[in-house]
């Protein structure tokens, strides 16, 4: 699997856009990303993946960039309930395909 | 129903005990999983159970002995542990193992204490 790199911690105000890269620069072609997060003392909830494209769901908007090195997820109006950390994760289509976490981010969000 | 249910949520062990985790999941998913994670780390893999058949082991003790009786639940069986084995166990599912796009549920994790 492709490694990431991610900030250790970042912190946003309630109410604003929350904007978390991820660096996946040996990411190859067939490799999706995969976003979860981590709340404290709870299991992993997925939040969003991609493969080219960008994304959006309910929960959160995923921008890669054209040659697929980064990329980053999008928090639209971030809450006091999301803070958590948040694991970038790329995972390949071949193989056993499973996930393999990094250090992730810590985001904080700020009243 | 996209829940993965975990059993008990804390346990307290000593050494020389034997103990089981339980995990269960109601979504028809073929793909069972167990993590580790110790405090302040990310999650670690130890076993992946593709259609009750264990497919992935990641070179975890033998005093770690999971099971899976059936399609929805799949058990953690404990022996002899160590100290060190205190963790945050997760249990996950997915539609099918190997494919990129089927995203894993996480269950809420046994927190476990050896004494």
């Amino acid at each position: 699997d492709a490694k990431t790199t991610q900030p250790t911690s970042m912190d946003c105000a309630e109410g604003r856009a929350a904007n978390l890269p991820c660096n996946h620069s040996t990411i190859s072609g067939n490799e999706y990303v995969y976003w979860y997060r981590q709340i404290h003392s709870q299991g992993p909830q997925y939040i969003i993946h991609g493969l080219k494209n960008n994304e959006t769901n309910e929960m959160a908007s995923l921008i890669i960039t054209e040659d697929r090195k980064s990329s980053t997820l999008i928090l639209p109006h971030a809450t006091l309930r999301d803070t958590a950390v948040y694991y970038c994760i790329v995972r390949d289509q071949t193989g056993a395909n499973n996930l393999f976490f990094g250090t992730g981010t810590r985001l904080t969000v700020i009243p | 129903d996209t829940e993965v249910t975990q059993t008990p949520k804390h346990l307290v062990m000593g050494m020389t005990n034997k103990k089981s985790l339980k995990c269960e999941q109601h979504m028809g998913h073929r793909a069972m999983y167990w993590y580790k994670q110790k405090a302040k780390k990310p999650p670690e893999l130890m076993f992946v159970y593709s259609y009750e058949k264990l497919s992935i082991n990641e070179s975890v003790p033998s005093r770690f002995s999971p099971e899976c009786p059936n399609s929805s639940l799949l058990n953690l069986h404990l022996h002899a542990l160590q100290p060190e084995d205190s963790a945050l166990y997760l249990c996950a599912s997915s539609q099918l193992q190997g494919v990129p796009t089927y995203e894993q549920y996480f269950g809420p994790g046994t927190r476990l204490t050896v004494t």
